[in-house]
C-alpha cells in the first residue's frame, strides 16, 4: 500500500486532455512540494514536473502539474499515443526519519 | 547531463549480501545528493535510501532499514549499495538516480538504466 495514493488507470483519446490525481497527508504532500515522472514499460522514469508545476527542460508545456492542501494533480493536454506509459508522483515524507514516498501509479491509455 | 550506470545485480540466495554500483560521469559527483530505487517485477516505485554531496547524510526506507547501507566514493565517481540479509521481497530492479539540485529535494533528474537483484532459493 502506498503512502500517496493513484488511480491505478486513467485512459483518452488523442488530442484530449487527462488528469491524473495524487493523494497524500499533511506528513507529505501538504508541507511539500510535488514531483511527477513518466515511466515507459522497460526503461527507467523521466522526471516531468518538479516543484510542483515546473518543467525540466525539454518537457512540453503539454505536461502541467499543481497542488492544493494534500493533493497534487497531473494534466496533460494534446494526448499523443507516445504518452502512454505510467505515471508516478513523488514527495518528501516527514514522518518517522523521514525520506521519498512515491504514488502506486497511473497507467495512462491512449485509445 | 550527466550518466549513471548501475552494475552488481545478480541472482543471491535469500541471507546473502550483495553490493551494488553506480559509476557516475559527465557532472560534478560531489555536487549532488544520490538515491537508490527499486522497483519489483510488475510494481510501483519504491524509495530505497539517499546520500548527501557530502555523504554526512543518509535516510532510507522503513523496509531495508538496519540492512542496507548507501556510501559514495569521490575519487572513483562512484555511488555504492551493500544489501546485507537479502529477502525474497527485495527483488527487483534498482536505480540509482541525481537529485535535481546540489541540495536535496527529492527530485530525481538523471537516472542509470538500472540493475536486476533476484533473491530466490
Amino acid at each position: 500500500q502506498s503512502v500517496l495514493a493513484q488511480p491505478p488507470s486513467v485512459s483518452a483519446a488523442p488530442g484530449q486532455r487527462v488528469t491524473i490525481s495524487c493523494s497524500g497527508s499533511s506528513a507529505n504532500i501538504g508541507n511539500n512540494d510535488v514531483s511527477w515522472y513518466q515511466q515507459v514499460p522497460g526503461t527507467a522514469p523521466k522526471l516531468l514536473i518538479y516543484d510542483n508545476n515546473k518543467r525540466p527542460s525539454g518537457i512540453p508545456d503539454r505536461f502541467s502539474g499543481s497542488r492544493s492542501g494534500t493533493s497534487a494533480t497531473l494534466g496533460i493536454t494534446g494526448l499523443q499515443t507516445g504518452d502512454e506509459a505510467d505515471y508516478y508522483c513523488g514527495t518528501w515524507d516527514n514522518s518517522l526519519a523521514g525520506g521519498v514516498v512515491f504514488g502506486g501509479g497511473t497507467k495512462l491509455t491512449v485509445l | 547531463q550527466g550518466q549513471l550506470v548501475e552494475s552488481g545485480g545478480s541472482v543471491v540466495q535469500p541471507g546473502t549480501s550483495l553490493r551494488l554500483s553506480c559509476a557516475a560521469s559527465g557532472f560534478n559527483f560531489n555536487s549532488h545528493t544520490l538515491h537508490w530505487v527499486r522497483q519489483a517485477p510488475g510494481k510501483g516505485l519504491e524509495w530505497v535510501a539517499l546520500i548527501s554531496h557530502d555523504g554526512s547524510n543518509k535516510y532510507y526506507g522503513k523496509s531495508v532499514e538496519g540492512r542496507f547501507s548507501i556510501s559514495r566514493d569521490v575519487s572513483k565517481n562512484t555511488l555504492y549499495l551493500q544489501m546485507n540479509t537479502l529477502r525474497t521481497e527485495d527483488t527487483a530492479e534498482y536505480f540509482c538516480a541525481r537529485d535535481l539540485k546540489p541540495f536535496l529535494t527529492g527530485y530525481m533528474d538523471v537516472w542509470g538504466k538500472g540493475t536486476t537483484v533476484i533473491v530466490s532459493s
